[in-house]
């Protein structure tokens, strides 16, 4: 019954190769999030979509590019990695709000990349 | 641009020592202010939410407090246990942000036996 699910857990790879990281809710939301915590525990947003539909892209390369395929679903593949790519990436959603009241953010459990 | 601050980075107190943890912000234009608890190796897990119209919430041994106009934020942990260890970061909503939470640097509690 896990709310926000990522796989993998644990992803090793090479400098310059590319990667993707799925992530699934179950709680009806449609809002996703990517979220990048670096080496100093700093959370900082990445992208965000509402239905499918890309709200925030918060200056990221475009070696990152997030798909929706479905309210429930957003991946996040990255290209070419680079060493300064390793980093724990948090998957999130939310209802989206717009007006409304109440908008509280699940985390799912994460994604620690290390790349070498 | 929003600046979290948290106060302080890291904190040990004695088992059951009533504690508070502190937040500030820099834009008091937010929609709402999020607490969570990430324990090592772990995701977040959201403690409490506090609207930009409310001044507290209170769950369990937790209470959070929100002061919008001085941009300030408490969690007050009452009786704290060992199982309280983690690090605690809070959160706010921008108003008109596409709804990202902007995140503070987080405090690190440890309770000892």
């Amino acid at each position: 019954d896990t709310a926000v699910s990522q796989t993998p857990k644990y992803l090793v790879t090479q400098m310059g190769n590319d990667k993707s990281i799925k992530c699934e809710q179950n709680l009806g939301h449609d809002t996703m999030y990517w979220y990048k915590q670096d080496s100093k525990k700093f959370l900082k947003i990445m992208f965000s979509y509402n239905n499918k539909e890309l709200i925030i892209n918060e200056t990221v390369p475009n070696r990152f590019s997030p798909k929706s395929p479905d309210k429930a679903h957003l991946n996040l593949h990255i290209n070419s990695l680079e060493l300064g790519d390793s980093a724990v990436y948090f998957c999130a959603s939310s209802l989206w709000t717009s007006g409304d009241y109440y908008n509280e953010q699940f985390f799912g459990p994460g994604t620690r990349l290390t790349v070498l | 641009k929003q600046e979290v601050t948290q106060i302080p980075a890291a904190l040990s107190v004695p088992e059951g020592e009533n504690l508070v943890l502190n937040c500030s912000f820099t834009d008091s234009a937010i929609y709402n202010l999020q607490w969570f608890r990430q324990d090592p190796g772990k995701g977040l897990t959201s403690l409490l939410l506090i609207q930009s119209s409310q001044r507290e919430q209170t769950s369990g041994r937790l209470n959070a407090s929100l002061d919008k106009s001085s941009g300030r934020s408490t969690l007050y942990i009452a009786a704290s246990q060992p199982g309280d260890s983690a690090t605690y970061l809070c959160a706010v909503l921008l108003t008109g942000g596409g709804n990202k939470l902007t995140f503070g640097t987080g405090t690190q509690l440890k309770v000892e036996l």
